[in-house]
């Protein structure tokens, strides 16, 4: 199975901030990351997929980008609905598998 | 919109089997474009992929879990369920149930809140 190493585990940081959260394959692949944000008792929510395609109704301050091992998730200006966990997928190859997530808090 | 929803017990003795639905709103399960799935995510942990049924009835699961686990789709009441048999503590998870797309890059665009299901006796 591709292991998806996710970084950092947590995040302090303010609103206006930007922020960036890194996923790094256990083998390289080009494309196949998507990444989803969790609050608390919600269902998760697709913001980017194909690794840098912003999914429908997400805002155009979640992008995406990376190739081969290594994926980046960042959050150009927070706001304060942002504050939530983040984890990315990969789905070049089955079974699909995630990062542990990132938990982003407020400062 | 679609919406998902897991439904279950939330206590399930060690040996016994795990049983939970997952009910579909908002569009048909039958659509040939998805295939419905599920997942765990044990206290502190990543998620982990358990399995996934499409609309014909075809199957993929966990090779970690593929002994124990049954997917099931029931296109009349729009539901599809996951049982999972002699159960451990280790078992003990919050299970979603998503959709998702058959089409690249096979992305999960709707999910379920989740359930917590405890292993205890």
């Amino acid at each position: 199975d591709i292991q998806m190493t996710q970084s950092p585990s947590s995040l302090s940081a303010s609103a206006g901030d930007r922020v960036t959260i890194t996923c790094r394959a256990s083998q390289t692949f080009n494309g196949y990351v998507n990444w989803y944000q969790q609050k608390s008792g919600d269902a998760p929510k697709l913001l980017i997929y194909a690794a840098s395609s912003l999914y429908s109704g997400v805002p155009s301050r979640f992008s995406g980008s990376g190739s081969g091992t290594d994926f980046i998730l960042t959050i150009s200006s927070l706001q304060p609905e942002d504050f939530a966990t983040y984890f990315c997928q990969q789905s070049y190859s089955m079974p699909p598998t995630f990062g542990q997530g990132t938990k982003l808090e407020i400062k | 919109q679609v919406q998902l929803q897991e439904s279950g017990p939330g206590l399930v003795k060690p040996s016994e089997t795990l049983s939970l639905t997952c009910s579909v709103s908002g569009g048909s399960i039958s659509s040939g474009s998805y295939y419905w799935s599920w997942f765990r995510q044990p206290a502190g942990r990543g998620l982990e992929w358990i399995g996934r049924i499409y609309t014909s009835g075809s199957t993929n699961y966990n090779a970690s879990l593929k002994s124990r686990v049954t997917i099931s789709l029931d296109t009349s009441k729009n539901q599809f369920s996951l049982k999972l048999n002699s159960v451990i503590a280790a078992d003990t998870a919050v299970y979603y149930c998503a959709r998702g797309d058959t089409r690249s890059p096979f992305y999960f665009d709707y999910w379920g809140q989740g359930t917590l299901v405890t292993v205890s006796s």
